[in-house]
């Protein structure tokens, strides 16, 4: 069974900074999609960057990037110039192909980020 | 406007009683999910279903039941067999034609046992 593991349970950062969250995961599998969600304090699941693993090009959303490390096993998210909307939980997550029939999403137990004025 | 509505947002049960979480969904998404967080546990999977009359378990299932008769409905109830079931709910929607095939998530339900 594939497991997510988010080694950071809080982090906090200053606003304008950078700020880098962890995540790694197993899996026997090669094709597969990683995904991070932000998680503010209403509770509303956002998604916040997707990344394929057959392609190798790191995905960027405006100021969130990742790091795709396939051979190591880690899929890290880096937040630029940090705001305070940040704030939030955020969740590493891991699906199977679904051309392999299962869409079930294996999530990390989440990394709470405080951003700081 | 489409999108996931989940009621109640806070539901209160006394123990030995079962109770129904409400979720639909508008955006003609084939596949529905049922998650629980519990603080610090991250989202588990309770159940989920790929098609109308159709649905699989998750990891955990144990004192859950699911329906599916419409495409936008996925109610789950919580019997009185789950041990535990304090907890924040959490529904989720995808387009299995979406290719990454995203979900989408309800606004959630917590539910307390008294």
């Amino acid at each position: 069974a594939q497991t997510v593991t988010q080694s950071q349970p809080e982090m906090s950062v200053q606003e304008a900074e950078t700020v880098t969250l962890s995540c790694t995961y197993d899996t026997s599998e090669n094709n597969y999609y990683l995904f991070w969600y932000k998680q503010p304090p209403s509770r509303q699941m956002i998604l916040v960057i997707r990344q394929e693993a057959y392609k190798q090009q790191n995905a960027t959303e405006n100021r969130f990037s990742v790091n795709f490390q396939k051979a190591a096993k880690s899929f890290s998210l880096k937040i630029s110039d940090s705001q305070l909307g940040d704030t939030a939980m955020y969740f590493c997550a891991f699906m199977s192909d679904p051309q392999g029939g299962s869409e079930k999403l294996v999530f990390g137990k989440g990394t709470k980020l405080t951003v700081n004025p | 406007d489409g999108g996931i509505t989940q009621s109640p947002k806070y539901l209160f049960r006394k123990e030995g009683q079962n109770v129904t979480l409400s979720c639909e969904q508008n955006l003609n998404h084939d596949a529905m999910y049922w998650y629980r967080q519990d603080p610090g546990q991250g989202l588990r999977l309770i159940y989920y279903s790929q098609i109308v009359n159709d649905f699989q378990k998750g990891d955990i299932a144990e004192g859950y039941s699911v329906s599916r008769e419409k495409k936008e409905s996925f109610p789950l109830t919580v019997t009185s067999a789950q041990k535990n079931p304090t907890a924040f709910y959490l529904c989720a929607s995808t387009h299995r034609d979406a290719g990454y095939n995203e979900q989408f998530f309800g606004p959630g339900t917590r539910l307390t046992v008294l």
